[in-house]
């Protein structure tokens, strides 16, 4: 058990809708970062909060958004579901935002019919 | 761009034989390599890690290998056991938020 926790483990949805992923950070840790694993496919950074702030994003949809609480929780937002975004979406964490180890949560595996 | 290729992408041994995978990174400022495991249905687990200024760890029957030079480092598990069976991934950071995963490599140890 990695201490980072993800809810719902599992979702399932219809095209158009919007849904909302939670991630809550390993105690301690002020990073956190969100991927996207499609079948057949590695990880794919999505974007990075450290301490509430966006670091940085890679390749997120603009109909993806994702936000950092001050309890230091986060949320992905995704909106206008594709049948493409069906995948498993993964939060990490770690300590700092530079040059350490990030650990895993156990994932929301979304489908959108 | 930045990118990790993986080696093989599936690999079958028999229990208490010896596995290999092979990453080779492009990104010559790398300088930190991570694996993990990720067994079905679960996220990824960090199994051991190493920095550019080592060239090997070992961790129990798990050992990381680095070539700085030829830019890449494999993931070595002696003594294969069921348990083993999962995918494999290998990373490099720069040491910056960022990592590059490679491909995958599902592993099958066959008892």
């Amino acid at each position: 058990d990695s201490g980072v926790t993800q809810t719902p483990k599992h979702l399932i949805t219809a095209t158009g809708q919007r849904v909302t992923l939670r991630c809550s950070p390993r105690s301690g840790d002020l990073s956190v970062y969100w991927y996207q694993q499609s079948l057949d496919q590695g990880l794919q950074f999505l974007i990075h909060y450290y301490n509430g702030e966006e670091r940085a994003k890679g390749n997120i949809l603009e109909r993806f958004s994702a936000q950092q609480f001050p309890d230091l929780h986060s949320e992905l937002n995704l909106s206008s579901l594709e049948l493409g975004d069906s995948a498993l979406y993964f939060c990490a964490s770690s300590e700092g935002q530079i040059q350490e180890t990030q650990y895993f949560g156990p994932g929301t595996r979304l489908l959108v019919l | 761009g930045e990118n990790v290729e993986q080696h093989p992408s599936t690999l079958s041994v028999q229990e208490g034989d010896s596995a290999v995978i092979k990453c080779t990174y492009s990104d010559s400022a790398s300088n930190y390599f991570p694996w993990y495991k990720q067994e079905l249905g679960k996220g990824p687990q960090l199994i051991i890690d190493i920095r550019s200024n080592v060239g090997e760890k070992k961790d129990q029957r798990i050992a990381v290998t680095l070539n700085k030079t030829a830019k890449h480092f494999s993931l070595h598990i002696t003594e294969t056991q069921p348990e083993d069976s999962a995918v494999y991934f290998c990373a490099a950071s720069r040491g910056t938020y960022k990592y590059i995963f490679g491909t995958g490599t599902r592993l099958k140890v066959l008892a």
